[in-house]
Parts: structure tokens; C-alpha cells; sequence
């Protein structure tokens, strides 16, 4: 079992849209959560941290669920911009990240 | 401020060859890492380096793999006697300070291709 896991996608919505992504992980004692977003051919970018008590940035919402070892991201009024690869990031130990293969959106007009 | 920089930006070479790639991270961050990212894949964790202390080599795929970071600043990774399975996008992220991994600032990577 890989230690994070995302539905590769690609999910295809229309402007406007609410799309959500879950990532798995293995690791029950992880203690930090991420989702980064990369661009084609360009660096992943953090998007936001994931806390216990869920947070929400904007059209961004990240919850975190421990019981299941699960993180989702849900992007409300989806635009064209939103096109990317999200990708689900755990701190397993120390300050090591493992990086999930990422989750491609395509948001269409 | 100016970010992450790596060099080169594109990298072919011959297998068997040696390449080295270099990291230049933010001025004044302590943590640097290495990573390197396959076609369609997610991002391999490779060697992480803080500070003094010993590095963490535990994700370094064969010993042909070797990093260092000379004056806690600049990092060169060296692959020796490349293989065409060595082809991937190498990145380097850098963050701030210990225990703070959600403020890992990733370089634009080397592309490197193996033929």
C-alpha cells in the first residue's frame, strides 16, 4: 500500500463547479497535512496546511479526518485558473514529506 | 527576495556519465531537500539536510546518489554512472526552519534525461 494515496483523475468540471479530492494515508501517527499545487512542468506551490478542526481559504476548504486517515479539498466556484495538479502532501516523520502522485482537475469553460 | 535557483534548467547526457545539479536556496534557510519527480509520478523524497547535523540520506535510490551542501548554503547532487531510469525532473525545496514543513519553497528543478 503506497503511504499516500490520491485518485489520479483527471477530474473535468465546468466553470463554477464544486469539486472535492480525498487523499489516504498510511501513516496513523502523521502529524502535519499539506495539499500543494503544481502547475504543468513548473515546482509544487503550497495551497494550504490542513488542521484537525478543518480550515477554509477562500473558494478553499481542507478537513482532515483522522479516524480514516483520509484529507479532502474542496474547491467551490471552480475557475479555468483552478487547473492544475493538487497534490496531497503527509509528514510521516521528522521533516520528511511524502508526496501523493496528485489528483489532475481540468476546469472547462 | 529571489527564491529557490537550480542549474542547470534542462540536463542530457549519456549513460554512464556523471552529472552534477545544483540547489542555491533562500538565503537564510537552514533546511534544503531533495527530491526528484518521474513522468506522471509524485515526488520522490531523496536526502534532506538541516543545518549541521548528519543529513538524512534514507531516500537516496543507489549509492551512485550522493548530495552534499557546502557552508550550509549552496547543494550539489551528483548521480554517478547514470541510467536511463535516472531520467526525471530533480527538485530542490529549501524551508526556513526546523519543523516548519509546510513552508518548504521549491526551486523550478533540473530536467534531466538520460539517453
Amino acid at each position: 500500500r503506497k503511504e499516500v494515496e490520491q485518485d489520479p483523475g483527471p477530474f473535468n468540471v465546468p466553470e463554477g463547479a464544486t469539486v472535492a479530492f480525498n487523499c489516504t494515508y498510511s501513516n496513523s501517527a502523521s502529524q502535519s497535512f499539506f495539499w500543494y499545487r503544481q502547475d504543468c512542468r513548473k515546482e509544487p506551490k503550497l495551497l494550504m496546511s490542513v488542521y484537525s478542526s478543518g480550515n477554509e481559504d477562500g473558494r478553499f476548504t481542507a478537513q482532515l479526518n483522522r479516524a480514516s486517515q483520509y484529507i479532502s479539498l474542496l474547491i467551490r466556484d471552480s475557475k479555468l485558473s483552478d487547473s492544475a495538479t493538487y497534490l496531497c502532501v503527509v509528514n510521516m516523520s521528522g521533516n520528511k514529506l511524502v508526496f501523493g502522485a496528485g489528483t489532475i482537475l481540468r476546469v472547462k469553460s | 527576495g529571489a527564491g529557490v535557483s537550480q542549474s542547470p534548467s534542462n540536463k542530457v547526457t549519456e549513460k554512464g556519465k556523471d552529472v552534477e545539479l545544483r540547489c542555491d536556496p533562500i538565503s537564510g534557510h537552514t533546511a534544503l531537500y531533495w527530491y526528484r519527480q518521474s513522468l506522471g509520478q509524485g515526488l520522490e523524497f531523496l536526502i534532506y539536510f538541516q543545518g549541521n547535523s548528519a543529513p538524512d540520506k534514507s531516500g537516496l535510490p543507489s549509492d551512485r546518489f550522493s548530495a552534499e551542501r557546502t557552508g550550509g548554503s549552496v547543494s550539489t547532487l551528483t548521480i554517478q554512472r547514470t541510467q536511463q531510469e535516472d531520467s526525471a525532473v530533480y527538485l530542490c525545496a529549501s524551508s526556513p526552519q526546523i519543523g516548519r514543513t509546510d513552508t518548504q519553497y521549491f526551486g523550478p528543478g533540473t530536467r534531466l534525461t538520460v539517453l
